[in-house]
């Protein structure tokens, strides 16, 4: 099946420092993906949507100045935690959209935990 | 707006014991359903689906049926094994193309 991949699995960062975290579509192309944020024992919470080539759509109450979002190509979205502070810190998971069948493909996860 | 309430975990099962997980949905219009599966240390992987009313979804011994009377898509398999050992998640979609809506995932445990 498709494969996503998210980079990197895990990261470690500073109080007030930025962190980017790349999602790929290894074989397909992605005209959308979506950003998720999920903290423990609980779902999945929708972030952002990003089509590429324009801005990403941000869920309400979500910071679009805090969480940077590009979409850049059909193959690469990133997700940039700008000044991350330790409330920032949880589990983020992207997941991409297959042009042609439209089905859903996740990321193994990004977990950023910010000292 | 749209929701998805799927029962509290963990569920703690002995290998080859029958597994329910309760899913019910909010949604205006007709949803597509799914559960996906996250194994520890993966990601998410869709289960199954079904895209309209009375359809069922099934893969690997699991089985869901979505139900409109009843807003459900309750997951079901007939004797888990320990490799079943995840969190399942229930999710719908309410439009083609926009973000899933997850329910909360329920962990699975399943020991020999």
């Amino acid at each position: 099946g498709a494969v996503v991949s998210q980079h990197p699995s895990r990261v470690i960062c500073k109080s007030g420092t930025s962190v980017k975290i790349e999602c790929r579509s290894l074989d397909f192309q992605a005209t959308t993906m979506f950003w998720y944020r999920q903290f423990p024992k609980q779902s999945l919470m929708l972030m952002a949507t990003s089509n590429e080539g324009s801005k990403a759509t941000y869920e309400q109450g979500v910071e679009k100045d805090k969480f940077l979002i590009n979409h850049a190509s059909l193959t690469l979205s990133t997700l940039t935690v700008t000044s991350a502070h330790p409330e920032d810190s949880s589990f983020y998971i992207c997941s991409a959209r297959e042009g042609q069948t439209g089905e859903l493909f996740f990321g193994e996860g990004s977990r950023l935990t910010v000292l | 707006g749209d929701s998805v309430t799927q029962m509290e975990g963990p569920v703690t099962l002995s290998e080859e014991a029958f597994l329910t997980i309760n899913c019910t949905y909010t949604a205006t219009g007709y949803p597509s359903l799914f559960w996906y599966v996250q194994y520890p240390g993966e990601g998410l992987q869709l289960l199954l689906k079904a895209t309209k009313a009375d359809d069922k979804g099934s893969n690997k011994g699991f089985e869901a049926t979505y139900r409109k009377e009843t807003t459900s898509f309750h997951l079901e398999k007939g004797s888990v094994q320990v490799s079943d050992s995840a969190v399942y998640f229930c999710a719908l979609s309410g439009q083609a193309g926009t973000a899933l809506i997850f329910g909360k995932g329920t962990t699975l445990s399943v020991s020999s």
